[in-house]
């Protein structure tokens, strides 16, 4: 069964430092989305991104975020300078069709990113 | 107000029994409910999405959505052990620029013990 891949699993990094966040979606998707989860808190939306522009942003996703297709297999979301509340797990997600009706979003299985 | 709400739990359960999980919003615009599982270290999949006030029923999973109420249910029929996960409720944007962008309640953490 095709499935979202995410690597690193687990990402340490030193507060001000760069650090990008792979996804591989699944290969015949169009719509691709960054959600992250502070520990304890709610999944929260950070991005969707189709035809190689971000299609909508959450206030949280300010201009230390930057997400990227280099190729025609992965998704990328490079944080430029991180802080101490950067701190959380980043899910990638993508989906056929434009989810929001009956399409699904599958998540990939998240990378962890703690900030030291 | 918080547009999705949702109690955190912990829940925990005997296996065999009948497990609701509810969650209420605020946005009236919100038109398809959805029902996510999220085992430990893993992303949200997919359970169960309605539309309509009403039930649907797919197996041991019942979703109810009460749309004048701003309500909506999942019950889960003769739990399992491997039923154990977190439950969350998330609603999609599906109106004018904003498509695709999901909205999650807190997720409830649910343990079906043997």
């Amino acid at each position: 069964e095709p499935e979202v891949t995410q690597t690193p699993s687990h990402q340490v990094t030193q507060m001000g430092q760069e650090v990008i966040l792979r996804c591989v979606p699944i290969s015949n998707h169009l719509y691709f989305y960054w959600y992250r989860q502070i520990l304890g808190q709610k999944v929260e939306f950070l991005v969707s991104f189709y035809n190689n522009e971000i299609s909508e942003k959450s206030e949280i996703f300010d201009d230390q975020f930057s997400v990227e297709r280099p190729d025609g297999s992965n998704f990328t979301l490079k944080i430029r300078s991180t802080k101490l509340e950067d701190s959380a797990m980043y899910f990638c997600a993508s989906s056929a069709r434009l989810a929001g009706v009956t399409d699904t979003q599958y998540f990939g299985p998240g990378t962890r990113l703690t900030v030291l | 107000q918080k547009e999705v709400e949702q109690d955190p739990g912990p829940l925990s359960v005997p296996e065999g029994a009948i497990v609701s999980l509810n969650c209420t919003y605020s946005n009236s615009a919100f038109q398809y409910f959805m029902w996510y599982r999220q085992y430990s270290r893993k992303g949200p999949e997919l359970l169960m999405y309605t539309y309509s006030s009403g039930n649907k029923e797919d197996g041991r999973f019942t979703a109810q959505v009460d749309k004048s109420s701003k309500y909506i249910s999942l019950f889960i029929r003769d739990s399992q052990p491997s039923d154990s996960a977190t439950y969350l409720c998330a609603m999609p944007n599906a109106g004018g620029t904003s498509y695709g962008k999901l909205t999650f309640g807190q997720g409830t953490i649910l343990t079906v013990h043997p």
